[in-house]
């Protein structure tokens, strides 16, 4: 069975600083993976997507993402953070005839 | 384009009673997906309609149901609700296939006393 494991539940970083949001994955087949992006009281919205391609894929409000196979991995990156960053993300996997799971979350929290 | 509606946002019930939730996809979109959320549990899929058909349907008792109709618009139903009910349930919509990124609905925040 496939899963999403989000390695880190809460991440605090600086403003201006960088940050990765790490997401690891499994499944016995070809995948589709994504990454949301949820602010209070709202729903998620969508930040990058990776289908197939180009293992870098780059999304909304300046933040990447690189699919590794091997590693089973597809990490979330931005090159400097802004308060307006803090939220939650999650990084969710899609298959042939299956539902889009998700991983548990992991908090960004961004401070001056 | 006008995003996923979805309808009431917030709702307070008592244990025992039922609730209907109501959902308004995107234009175009047939794929009507629900999910539960909260805070121990995450976000966990209820089911997926797809031209009026469950195409999908996670883990959760039959207490919890969902349809669709021809305009694909979406409704979910709980039953006999419990407190353990209480969560933040959001729907998505979709063009269907497993590379059609979900988009949500602003949820509805179901309280159960």
């Amino acid at each position: 069975a496939q899963s999403v494991t989000q390695l880190d539940s809460q991440v605090p970083v600086f403003e201006e600083a960088p940050v990765e949001l790490r997401c690891n994955y499994s499944s016995s087949v070809s995948v589709y993976l994504f990454w949301y992006v949820q602010y209070p009281n709202q729903g998620l919205q969508l930040l990058l997507k990776y289908l197939s391609g180009s293992t870098l894929v780059k999304g909304i409000n300046g933040f990447e993402a690189e699919f590794n196979k091997s590693q089973t991995s597809f990490h979330l990156r931005k090159p400097s953070v802004h308060i307006s960053d803090t939220a939650e993300y999650f990084c969710a996997l899609n298959q042939a005839g299956t539902a889009l799971i998700f991983g548990k979350g992991t908090t960004l929290s961004v401070s001056s | 384009k006008a995003g996923v509606t979805q309808t009431p946002r917030y709702l307070i019930k008592t244990r025992g009673q039922q609730v209907t939730l109501s959902c308004s996809p995107i234009s175009g979109h047939r794929s009507v997906s629900w999910y539960q959320q909260t805070p121990g549990q995450g976000l966990q899929f209820l089911f997926e309609y797809f031209s009026e058909t469950q195409r999908n349907k996670g883990n959760f008792p039959g207490r919890f149901s969902g349809r669709q109709f021809s305009n694909s618009r979406s409704e979910m139903n709980v039953s006999t609700l419990e407190l353990g009910d209480s969560a933040l349930y959001l729907c998505a919509s979709s063009l269907g296939g497993e590379s059609s990124p979900l988009h949500f609905g602003n949820g509805t925040r179901l309280t159960v006393t």
